[in-house]
C-alpha cells in the first residue's frame, strides 16, 4: 500500500539555525511532491511543489530537495525564525492528494 | 495564491441535526474540489472529490448518504454532515484545483471547519 513518512513528529530548533525535514514515501511515482505548512486550527498552505525531473527548488529562506531513487524529500528552512514556528506536511499525488502526518517545528528565540 | 474561503469556521450542533459547511474559491475557477477530515495531530484524510456539475466521488469507508456534497458552481461545493453524531466531531478542510496560473496540482485550502456535535 502507498505510505508517505514524515521523520519526525516534532523538531526543536534555535532561531536562526537550518530546520531539516524529510519526507519517505513508497509505492508512489508522484510526478509532484508538495510541501504546505499548518498552524493550530487552521487550513493548510502551500509552499513549494517541485516535479520529478527537478532535484532542487528554493522559495526564499526554503529549499527542497527531490530524490526519485531515493523516493525521498528533503524540506529545509534556514535562517529559522520563530514565526517559522508550524507543522509542515508533505503531500504527494497527481490528482489527489494524500498527506504525511507532519513534522511540528518549534524554532526558540 | 489562490483564496478559498470556508464558512463557518466553528459549529456547535446537537446530536441527530444537520450541518452546512461552504467553500468557495473567490479568485479563480475551482475545477474540482476536495474534502478532507483531520483528527488531532493526525494528518488530513480526504474523503471526498467534487467536480462541478457531476456526482461526487467518496474514497473508501466514506458514507456518501452520510456526507452529502454539491458542487453547483465552478466556485462552490458544500459538504452537508447529515445526522450529526459525536463521532463525526473533527476538523473539516476544503480544498480547490483550478485550471490556468497554477504550477501543476498544488491546492489551495479553506480555513477550515470546527465542528463539535454534542
Amino acid at each position: 500500500s502507498q505510505k508517505i513518512e514524515q521523520n519526525s513528529e516534532a523538531l526543536n530548533i534555535q532561531e536562526g539555525k537550518t530546520a531539516t525535514l524529510t519526507c519517505n514515501y513508497t509505492n508512489y511515482s508522484p510526478a509532484y511532491l508538495q510541501w504546505y505548512r499548518q498552524d493550530p486550527g487552521r487550513g493548510p498552505v502551500f509552499l513549494l511543489l517541485i516535479r520529478e525531473n527537478e532535484k532542487e527548488k528554493r522559495k526564499e529562506r526554503l529549499k527542497v530537495t527531490f530524490d526519485t531513487t531515493l523516493k525521498q524529500s528533503l524540506f529545509h528552512i534556514t535562517a529559522s525564525q520563530p514565526a517559522d514556528s508550524a507543522t509542515y506536511l508533505c503531500a504527494l499525488g497527481d490528482y489527489k492528494l494524500s498527506f504525511g502526518a507532519g513534522t511540528t517545528v518549534t524554532v526558540r528565540a | 495564491g489562490a483564496v478559498v474561503s470556508q464558512h463557518p469556521s466553528r459549529v456547535i450542533c446537537k446530536s441527530g441535526t444537520s450541518v452546512k459547511i461552504e467553500c468557495r474559491s473567490l479568485d479563480f475557477q475551482a475545477t474540482t474540489m476536495f474534502w478532507y477530515r483531520q483528527f488531532p495531530k493526525q494528518s488530513l484524510m480526504l474523503m471526498a472529490t467534487s467536480n462541478e456539475g457531476s456526482k461526487a466521488t467518496y474514497e473508501q469507508g466514506v458514507e456518501k448518504d452520510k456526507f452529502l456534497i454539491n458542487h453547483a458552481s465552478l466556485t462552490l461545493s458544500t459538504l452537508t454532515v447529515t445526522s450529526a453524531h459525536p463521532e463525526d466531531s473533527s476538523f473539516y478542510i476544503c480544498s480547490a484545483s483550478g485550471q490556468g496560473a497554477f504550477e501543476g496540482t498544488e491546492a489551495f485550502f479553506g480555513q477550515g471547519t470546527r465542528l463539535t456535535v454534542v
